[in-house]
């Protein structure tokens, strides 16, 4: 099926650096998701995008829908502890009933 | 505003028992339905999607089913169940097709 390479799998960084995170595909996506899944949680939407080159952010949190509508990223400025989690990319094809997820990327902070 | 709710939170169970997990939405009307399984560190694989009541999509072939007997309820059931079958069960719902809201999850251990 339709897959999303999602990268890095896992981040290991410094409280207060930047953080960048990508999803690509090889299909033409309407619509970028970027969740965020704390342990033992279910994920929590945190930016969702629907036109291309759609720039938007949320706090700290920036992302992008790809101008070729194949890629999006997510950035988080100032990292905080608060943002350890398993973030997803999530895209939905044009006709699609369901929506294709990335393998999500593990986010570790060091104090 | 919507809600979504899942239980029970936690389940164990014994290989070869029957399963049943329950999700409803409330604060929307004709939603589309989706059941998940996650395993430990792993990504989301989506099971089950319903854009209606009594309409199922099945997504992989597996030891598990699905209804929806009333608009906002989606329920996943199992005649019986494997040790494979343990794993974070998560029901997420959408206006539409595009931005999906999920549930806090069922964690289900069989033993």
């Amino acid at each position: 099926g339709q897959q999303l390479n999602q990268s890095p799998q896992s981040m290991f960084i410094q409280e207060g650096e930047d953080v960048s995170m990508n999803c690509t595909s090889s299909s033409i996506f309407n619509t970028w998701l970027w969740y965020k899944q704390d342990p033992g949680e279910g994920p929590v939407l945190l930016i969702a995008l629907y036109k291309a080159g759609e720039l938007t952010s949320n706090g700290r949190l920036t992302a992008q829908f790809g101008i070729t509508r194949k890629d999006s990223f997510l950035n988080i400025s100032a990292s905080i502890p608060s943002d350890v989690g398993i973030y997803f990319c999530a895209g939905q094809l044009p006709g699609a009933q369901k929506l294709v997820f990335g393998q999500g990327t593990r986010l570790t902070i060091n104090p | 505003s919507q809600t979504i709710h899942q239980w029970p939170a936690t389940l164990v169970q014994p290989v070869g028992s029957p399963l049943s997990l329950e999700c409803t939405v409330e604060g929307t009307s004709n939603p589309n339905l989706y059941w998940y399984r996650q395993a430990a560190g792993r990504g989301l694989q989506l099971l089950f999607y319903s854009v209606g009541i009594g309409q199922i999509s099945s997504e992989v072939p597996q030891n598990l089913s699905a209804s929806r007997p009333q608009d906002r309820q989606f329920i996943l059931s199992s005649k019986k169940l494997l040790l494979s079958d343990s794993g974070f069960y998560l029901c997420a719902w959408s206006r539409g097709v595009e931005t999906q809201y999920f549930g806090p999850g069922t964690r289900l251990l069989v033993l």
